[in-house]
């Protein structure tokens, strides 16, 4: 059952550049998707979400892209910085008033100096 | 800003023994979750509480396990007869409902031997 999926465990980037994040899901009923950073022996931290209506989302250097006919989403951080190295998860939540999120596995982001 | 904090911060216990696991939620925040991340794996929803009962849990949430909020602030998770593969990071989780956004707190590491 992997209805999200981060596909590259791993993205190193130069401070600085754009650093990209992917995420496909498979259940057409999810309509809203959420974007977590993880550091070590750390709970997850909200980052930016994007409701199914809309096709991107956008705060300071952080930006989510959905394009809803090919299930994906993206988070784009420009520009990088070494501070933004951690664990991004992306989760989903359905549009039945349940609330649970359903995670991706995560894609570790490293960013050099 | 407030915080999600939960106690223990680790927790170790023997296999067959009771553990509960405490958070205080943010204070404007209605409804409650727990989740967990067994070792590299995914965050895996577990249970919601709103109003004061379980709105929804996952499969991973039988009946050894157990939720309440007795005194309007405190929210427990409790585990009856724990087990090696209960070894995870349990996060508490709130949300005011107004949004999908949920906030987690740092989480406790249950170790089961």
């Amino acid at each position: 059952d992997q209805q999200v999926k981060q596909n590259s465990p791993s993205l190193s980037v130069q401070e600085g550049r754009i650093s990209i994040l992917n995420c496909d899901y498979t259940n057409s009923m999810f309509d809203y998707f959420l974007w977590y950073k993880k550091y070590p022996a750390e709970g997850p931290t909200f980052l930016i979400s994007i409701s199914s209506i809309k096709d991107k989302n956008e705060d300071g250097r952080f930006t989510v892209f959905l394009n809803k006919s090919a299930k994906h989403l993206s988070l784009h951080i420009v520009p990088s910085q070494p501070g933004d190295s951690a664990v991004y998860f992306c989760a989903a939540s359905l549009d039945t008033g349940r609330r649970a999120l359903t995670f991706g596995s995560g894609t570790r982001l490293q960013v050099q100096p | 800003e407030p915080e999600v904090t939960q106690t223990p911060s680790h927790q170790v216990t023997q296999m067959g023994q009771e553990v509960i696991l405490r958070c205080v939620p943010i204070s404007n925040h209605l409804y409650f979750y727990w989740y967990r991340q067994i070792l590299g794996q995914k965050v895996e929803f577990l249970v919601s509480f709103y109003n004061n009962e379980i709105s929804e849990k996952s499969e991973i949430f039988d009946d050894q396990f157990s939720v309440e909020r007795p005194d309007g602030s405190n929210f427990t998770l409790k585990i009856r007869s724990t087990k090696l593969e209960d070894s995870a990071m349990y996060f508490c989780v709130g949300g005011t409902g107004g949004s999908y956004e949920q906030y987690f707190g740092p989480g406790t590491r249950l170790t089961v031997t």
